[in-house]
């Protein structure tokens, strides 16, 4: 199993400023990874897949970059509705696809 | 516009068996690999399985031998059994389907999720 370890737990930041999260595969996933976005009582909201790419209707200051097994989502210019609980996620095919932990990112 | 929902029963007894239902409209069931993913208060999601109307099926091995998922054409649903069920399997119960209706994709469509508790 592919384990996805998620850093920090949780983020403090303050609107305005870039939030930069962390995750980290124990093997490598090659480009087969995604971000989430879950909100209290949500289920996940797609954010990022193939490492990069944003789907339709996500805000450019969403952004994804990594390689192998080191992945960073970095959220430009924190905006109120972003604080919420973050996951990676790798779909490789090789069961089971696996999630991080989450980072909560909070208003400091 | 596709739409995903989840039902079931909500209180489900020790050792019993879950059975929850996946109402699919906007694209038909056999489209897809269909999956579905729980999460228990607090913890990342855990992905269960898929199923596609062609018979190919994968399970997470935690669960293998306690999980059947299928598929309903004629209703245009997806179904999740879960047998022998514990405390450990009580939380929220979503049914997602990825990008791509080929290979292995991100999930950017889901259901809004059914609460599964087992307690006597």
């Amino acid at each position: 199993e592919i384990v996805m370890t998620q850093s920090p737990a949780t983020l403090s930041v303050s609107p305005g400023e870039t939030a930069t999260l962390s995750c980290r595969a124990s093997q490598t996933v090659s480009v087969n990874l995604a971000w989430y976005q879950q909100k209290p009582g949500q289920a996940p909201r797609l954010l990022i897949y193939g490492i990069s790419h944003r789907p339709t209707g996500i805000p450019a200051r969403f952004s994804g970059w990594g390689s192998g097994t080191e992945f960073t989502l970095t959220i430009s210019s924190v905006q109120p509705e972003d604080f919420a609980v973050y996951y990676c996620h790798q779909y490789t095919g090789w069961p089971p696809e696996t999630f991080g932990q989450g980072t909560k990112l909070e208003i400091k | 516009q596709v739409h995903l929902q989840e039902s079931g029963p909500g209180l489900v007894k020790p050792s019993e068996t879950l059975s929850l239902i996946c109402a699919v409209s906007g694209v038909s069931v056999s489209d897809y690999y269909w999956n579905w993913i729980r999460q228990s208060a607090g913890k990342g999601p855990e992905w269960v399985g898929y199923m596609h109307s062609s018979g190919s099926a994968s399970y997470n091995p935690s669960l293998k031998s306690r999980v059947t998922i299928s598929i309903d054409t004629s209703k245009n649903e997806v179904s999740l059994t879960l047998t022998s069920v514990t405390a450990a399997d009580t939380g929220v119960y979503f049914c997602a389907r990825p990008r791509r209706s080929y290979g292995f994709d991100a999930f950017d469509i889901w259901g809004q999720g059914t609460v599964v508790t087992v307690s006597s």
